[in-house]
């Protein structure tokens, strides 16, 4: 079975620009989490999508804002673009949302902001 | 502030000696434990996972619960240079619906030959 897939793998961006990302979890998954991950803060929870909806939403201004697609295709975008969203973007993938489900990441993007 | 800590290390073993990783949680109602394995420019890999006090077994790799001491830990036997990664320990929050969770900032554990 395919893994979790992530596109584009690297982008630079300037400031203020907006970027959006894109992520196709496993097969037969429903649910698509995103992590942003620096070398200071480590890994930090975005959001979950589910069934199209936003299940949960991390501590992340609004400028990071994402949607899931009916086929759970998800998609985060980050407007107005700030040096420190340089980071690895993560998109991770479970069966369905919930405490118990195990949660499996793509290879995620590299996103500089210049 | 619900936290997740780990030593950073770095964690340094012979090969062939068991390494042992450790992590304390502070929400005390935490459902579920996860070790995730991520090597230097790669993305994490989910290793094992607890849901219950006690011990669980996957081949080299052995996970510990303590809800009552807040505190999960990961045994590697028999470790081998190919280990060396870093270690990242991931924890559900308490009554929380989703599938979010909260991650340490990692142990490298570094394995000689």
């Amino acid at each position: 079975k395919a893994g979790v897939t992530q596109t584009p793998r690297y982008l630079i961006k300037t400031r203020g620009q907006q970027v959006t990302l894109s992520c196709s979890p496993i097969s037969g998954h429903r649910s698509v989490s995103w992590y942003q991950q620096t070398p200071g803060q480590g890994l930090q929870f975005l959001f979950e999508y589910f069934s199209e909806t936003q299940r949960n939403k991390g501590n992340f201004p609004g400028r990071f804002s994402g949607r899931q697609f009916s086929n759970s295709r998800s998609e985060m975008n980050v407007s107005t673009l700030e040096l420190g969203d340089s980071a690895l973007y993560l998109c991770a993938s479970s069966a369905s949302s919930g405490p118990s489900y195990e949660q499996y990441f793509g290879p995620g993007t590299r996103l500089t902001v210049t | 502030q619900k936290e997740v800590e780990q030593n950073s290390g770095p964690l340094s073993v012979p090969e062939g000696a068991i390494a042992s990783l450790n992590c304390t949680y502070s929400d005390r109602g935490s459902q579920s434990f996860f070790w995730y394995r991520q090597y230097s420019g790669k993305s994490p890999e989910l290793i094992m996972f607890i849901y219950s006090n006690g011990d669980k077994e996957d081949g080299r790799f052995t996970a510990q619960l303590n809800k009552a001491s807040q505190y999960v830990s990961l045994l590697i036997r028999d470790s081998q240079p190919s280990d060396s990664a870093t270690y990242l320990c991931a924890v559900s929050p308490f009554n929380q619906a989703g599938t979010a969770l909260i991650f340490g900032k990692g142990t490298t554990l570094s394995v000689s030959s």
